[in-house]
């Protein structure tokens, strides 16, 4: 049983196109994340939800648009694309409520622009 | 705001040789303390987190980190690693009341574990 599955796992496209990538997570949690991982390794947030509403945006190009149809599923499309945003963009949810009990991640998905 | 500072970008450590990986935060609110492990290719993998009481924690795999305070500090030890070991590894804090439960990650430390 996948906990946290991201769909698809590599995406190969030009600049210029649109895409999105998928997230489901079976864990009933009800926050969900994008992170953006680059070349570097280094893991930036971009956006979370919580019971379908944003609560988090960070500095993101309009051109990211996340959408939670339910607390389940976390999706992020991306229009224009251009080559910066080639990067691994992970998936991750938790649960509120007392405390903090870290992420559970997705396998993430690898977007190369070309 | 907070901040995660990963002091070593690669650590290189013989087989069952002890290892230390360093991190150091900053916050202006209470944190919970997170390490992650990412193997080649795949998502990252929760080790240990300090919520709060004692301040050595000890995680999956044989790792265990201390928490201290006054040096805003939250190593991560192994006293003796596996060529399995070796894979990024990212510190992570989260404000007690942080919006979101949002965490932020360090930079990772990649451990190379050889024979």
């Amino acid at each position: 049983d996948t906990a946290v599955s991201q769909t698809p796992k590599y995406l190969v496209t030009q600049m210029g196109n649109d895409k999105s990538i998928k997230c489901e997570q079976n864990l009933g949690h009800d926050t969900m994340y994008w992170y953006k991982q680059d070349s570097k390794k280094f893991l930036k947030i971009m956006f979370s939800y919580n019971n379908k509403e944003l609560i988090i945006n960070e500095t993101v190009p309009n051109r990211f648009s996340p959408k939670s149809p339910d607390k389940a599923h976390l999706n992020l499309h991306i229009n224009s694309l251009e080559l910066g945003d080639s990067a691994v963009y992970f998936c991750a949810s938790t649960t509120s409520g007392q405390g903090l009990y870290g992420y559970t991640f997705g396998s993430g998905t690898r977007l190369t622009v070309v | 705001a907070q901040s995660v500072t990963q002091l070593d970008s690669q650590v290189p450590v013989f087989e069952e040789a002890p290892v230390e990986l360093r991190c150091n935060y900053s916050s202006s609110v209470s944190v919970y303390l997170f390490w992650y492990v990412q193997y080649p290719n795949q998502g990252l993998q929760l080790l240990l987190k300090y919520l709060s009481g004692s301040t050595l924690v000890k995680g999956i795999n044989g790792f265990e980190a201390e928490f201290n305070k006054s040096q805003t500090s939250f190593h991560l030890r192994k006293p003796s690693v596996h060529i399995s070991d070796t894979a990024e590894y990212f510190c992570a804090v989260g404000g007690v009341k942080a919006a979101g439960n949002k965490l932020t990650f360090g930079g990772g430390t990649r451990v190379l574990v050889k024979p």
